[in-house]
């Protein structure tokens, strides 16, 4: 089955702590993408990626860093920078028309 | 005034009835328009694309472009209870150099029974 997979589910980050969220997708999608949802909120972009080795900031890149090494692997590291980062994590991949496919988040708290 | 605007809702339809679903954006440039479905606590799944005026039609769905406008609707005939979610309206739309996709912050939708 084709399709975009996020691990962990749920994660826990502690005061202080980088956490990475993996996110992987095996339809051959050149562009992939980062999202943060809050709480009956929108979603924001977070960093995007075009190709393989090239990646730009979205509208909330501070305090995140991503890595686009292969072209199925987009992961997001939430460094100790990110004051605020409870919020469901959302990937996405899209195709040559623009139609993204999103995996199914992960959900982080801060202890 | 925000890029991509949807009124939050709810709006409330009894099963059965069309559901209308509105979204305005500001940017005159934008290609291509997309509506989303994410029910509670789960991620976003894609509906309904369109890239040129007029109506494009999907089973139960339809969407609905108008650009000399800048609106895009979403109609859901004969809507059901498990219509029930919030419905993101994306426009993508390109600058020199930038690339941008741009999502409304969703109209939630209640289909009683």
């Amino acid at each position: 089955d084709g399709g975009i997979t996020q691990s962990p589910k749920y994660l826990f980050r502690k005061e202080g702590q980088n956490v990475t969220l993996s996110c992987e997708q095996n339809l051959n999608h050149d562009a992939m993408y980062w999202y943060r949802q809050d709480p009956g909120q929108g979603l924001r972009l977070i960093y995007y990626s075009q190709i393989v080795n090239d990646f730009q900031k979205g509208d909330i890149a501070e305090g995140y860093s991503v890595s686009r090494e292969k072209k199925e692997s987009f992961p997001l590291t939430v460094t100790s920078a990110q004051k605020n980062p409870t919020a469901f994590y959302l990937c996405a991949s899209s195709t040559l028309n623009n139609e993204q496919f999103f995996g199914p988040g992960t959900r982080l708290t801060v202890l | 005034q925000k890029e991509v605007e949807q009124n939050s809702g709810p709006l409330s339809v009894p099963e059965g009835a069309i559901a209308s679903l509105n979204c305005t954006y500001s940017d005159r440039g934008s290609q291509s328009f997309f509506w989303y479905r994410q029910y509670s606590g789960k991620s976003p799944e894609l509906i309904m694309s369109i890239y040129s005026n007029g109506d494009k039609e999907d089973g139960r769905f339809t969407a609905q472009l108008n650009k000399a406008s800048q609106y895009v609707s979403l109609l859901i005939r004969d809507s059901q209870p498990s219509d029930s979610a919030t419905y993101l309206c994306a426009v993508t739309a390109g600058y020199s150099g930038t690339y941008k996709y741009i999502f409304g912050t969703g109209t939630r939708l209640k289909v009683l029974a």
